[in-house]
């Protein structure tokens, strides 16, 4: 089956950026996502990219695509205390609808003032 | 943006007994939402695909006779844990799409379940 990996931890500095990545398998893969989970709660959508997408930028978050390698990044610019919580990446590809939505392990990120 | 709400966001029950969490999309109709489950430091499982109107969808290897699903109107969803055990306990997150969104799935804020 599809399978979606990050790395654990990320520790970073208050006002420095931050670089989450993340692998996926599926060639098929039409929808990249990254989401974002505070202690305690769901997940919030933080931003997405297509397929066909190399970069997408809104505000200070960044994500990269490198469909050839099947890699996809997240930079938070200037991040802020506030960042500190588990960042997923998730993929979808065209056709199944949302239930094929598979998740990555998530990527714990610390901000230390 | 679309709201997602589960209640309760926190249950303890004894061994044996039942436990339902509901589900709700506050201001958009969904006619399908998901269940997943989440142990601790690890990435979300999906157990089943709930759709309104007609039998939710399980992924392998999970209960269906377990986890109850009912879909009864377009903006609520539950599930119920039957005959909870401590191995039940977990984080359950509940998430649906909107209509016209693309890309986007809107989640619950979680149901920490701690079965004694």
């Amino acid at each position: 089956g599809e399978d979606v990996e990050q790395s654990l931890f990320l520790s970073v500095r208050e006002g420095d950026s931050s670089v989450i990545n993340c692998t996926y398998t599926d060639s098929s893969s039409t929808y990249l996502y990254w989401y974002k989970q505070e202690p305690g709660a769901g997940l919030q959508l933080l931003t997405y990219i297509f397929s066909n997408m190399d970069m997408k930028q809104d505000q200070r978050l960044t994500v990269l695509l490198n469909k050839k390698d099947k890699h996809l990044s997240l930079r938070i610019a200037d991040t802020q205390t506030g960042d500190s919580a588990i960042y997923f990446c998730a993929e979808a590809p065209g056709s199944g609808g949302y239930q094929k939505v598979t998740f990555g392990t998530g990527t714990k990120l610390q901000v230390i003032p | 943006g679309a709201v997602v709400s589960q209640h309760p966001s926190r249950v303890i029950c004894k061994s044996g007994t039942s436990v339902k969490i509901e589900c709700r999309s506050l201001d958009f109709q969904a006619t399908t939402m998901f269940w997943y489950r989440q142990f601790p430091k690890q990435s979300l499982m999906l157990m089943a695909t709930s759709n309104e109107g007609s039998k939710a969808t399980y992924e392998q290897g999970v209960e269906k006779d377990k986890f109850l699903i009912n879909h009864a109107s377009l903006t609520l969803s539950t599930l119920t844990v039957t005959s909870a055990h401590p191995e039940d306990s977990s984080f359950y997150i509940c998430s649906a799409p909107q209509r016209g969104v693309a890309g986007e799935l809107f989640f619950g804020e979680g149901s920490r379940l701690t079965v004694l």
